[in-house]
């Protein structure tokens, strides 16, 4: 069983808060990632890591920021949430140069702004 | 750049086999990989084929992959409604992993 961690499980907050949602993994894994997932199930990454310090933009554009500054521990900040900005979104992780790539996923944060 | 393709929905009778099929474009493809997700949660990877095989099987899961056509396919044997989840299909290419849509599989008991 993936020892990943993702809180909030659910949010809903009002335009313009700051939001921070929480990812940690114990797996002692160096690449960790952000996926949002839309209401029609795809998933897009938005951030990725390898490692402490290190953070890079994904395939779809997101103004949430990210910050690596711990291994275990992946926070994402929305400065100012907008109704756009309501999805779901997965964290995972994996290991630096694992054989087969397997991805490991929280359960996910839902976020909704109203 | 990458794609993976996947039909949105399937719906199968309890006891009846379920085939999920997947096409993608990348043919430098090292992993394909399937992965479930049930409501409410994560993705959990549920099997994996490297692609210099043909066929894996995992108790009720048979993995089919035809490299030529860029074809992965999942055959569930004995369909059960704990089955029912979105599946993703994934490729991994020089350490990335690109998703699926997810197709959908109700079963209908």
């Amino acid at each position: 069983e993936a020892d990943i961690y993702q809180t909030p499980r659910y949010l809903v907050i009002g335009t313009g808060k700051k939001i921070t949602l929480e990812c940690s993994q114990t797996m002692g894994h160096d690449k960790m990632y952000w996926y949002q997932q839309d209401p029609g199930m795809e998933l897009h990454l938005i951030h990725y890591s390898y490692g402490v310090n290190s953070t890079e933009k994904g395939d779809l554009s997101s103004e949430s920021t990210v910050s690596r500054i711990r291994t275990e521990h992946f926070p994402l900040t929305l400065e100012s949430a907008r109704p756009s900005h309501t999805s779901q979104y997965l964290c995972a992780s994996s290991e630096l140069n694992s054989p087969t790539g397997e991805l490991f996923f929280g359960e996910g944060s839902r976020l909704t702004v109203l | 750049g990458e794609d993976v393709e996947q039909s949105l929905f399937l719906s199968v009778r309890e006891g009846d086999s379920s085939v999920i099929n997947c096409t993608y474009t990348d043919s430098s493809s090292t992993y394909l990989y399937w992965y479930k997700q049930e409501p409410g949660a994560g993705l959990q990877l549920l099997t994996y084929i490297f692609s210099n095989m043909d066929m894996k099987q995992d108790q009720r899961l048979t993995v089919l992959l035809n490299k030529k056509d860029k074809h992965l396919s999942l055959r569930i044997a004995d369909t059960q409604t704990g089955d029912s989840a979105i599946y993703f299909c994934a490729e991994m290419s020089y350490q990335k992993v690109t998703f699926g849509i997810g197709t959908k599989l109700q079963v209908i008991p």
